[in-house]
């Protein structure tokens, strides 16, 4: 069965600190899709990466960076210099590739703090 | 461009009553998902519509009922409510309903309140 583990339920720092949020997935599929998305206090769930299962190479996109570890089977987020912005939960996903739908598999969530 | 939009934004209802909530896909995209989060939870993947078919569901039972129209919008329907489907309720909508599994984007969701 497909699982996504968020294991830190609150994460609080101060603002400019780097922050990791860490995510652990199973599945027995060869080749699947990682996701992360943010969901601010507003409800709406704003997507952030896509990563296929192909491609191991690490990603950077301004202040955000992920690392993608199929050897462990995880796909942490980092947050560099963190801002009160990014104070939101946080989502990792998982979702199966080639099969009927694209339906996501997502884990408990990550609750960020982010303290001016 | 329009996003994902969904109506209404929150909604009390008693227990036994019945409901439906409304989505409309984001601007090219043919593919409807719901799914439900529970406070404090991470989002339920409930069922997909493609081309006005129910593609796969999740372990929801047969209460929750939907329906796709022929311009890609669509309808969650609940029965007899019980305080338990108190969520917020996500609409998401995609290109495809799958192969490649391109990003879902997200509505703002639908508060339920059963009471």
């Amino acid at each position: 069965a497909q699982k996504v583990t968020q294991v830190q339920t609150e994460i609080s720092v101060v603002e400019k600190e780097d922050v990791t949020l860490d995510c652990v997935y199973e599945t027995r599929d060869t080749t699947y899709y990682l996701f992360w998305y943010k969901q601010p206090p507003s409800g709406e769930l704003v997507f952030l990466i896509r990563r296929n299962s192909f491609d191991e190479q690490n990603e950077i996109s301004g202040r955000y960076s992920w690392n993608f570890q199929k050897s462990t089977s995880s796909f942490n987020f980092t947050i560099t210099a963190s801002q009160v912005v990014d104070s939101a939960v946080y989502f990792c996903a998982l979702s199966d590739y080639g099969g009927a739908t694209n339906k996501l598999i997502f884990g408990t969530g990550t609750l960020l703090a982010v303290q001016p | 461009d329009a996003g994902v939009t969904q109506s209404p934004t929150h909604l009390i209802k008693t227990r036994g009553q019945q409901v439906t909530l409304r989505c409309s896909p984001k601007s090219g995209h043919d593919t409807v998902s719901w799914y439900q989060q529970a406070l404090g939870q991470g989002p339920q993947f409930i069922f997909q519509y493609y081309e006005e078919e129910e593609r796969q569901r999740g372990n929801f039972p047969d209460r929750f009922s939907g329906h796709q129209f022929p311009n890609y919008s669509s309808e969650l329907n609940v029965n007899a409510l019980l305080l338990g489907d108190s969520a917020l309720y996500l609409c998401a909508s995609s290109l495809g309903a799958g192969g490649i599994s391109y990003e879902q984007y997200f509505g703002p969701g639908t508060r339920l309140t059963v009471t």
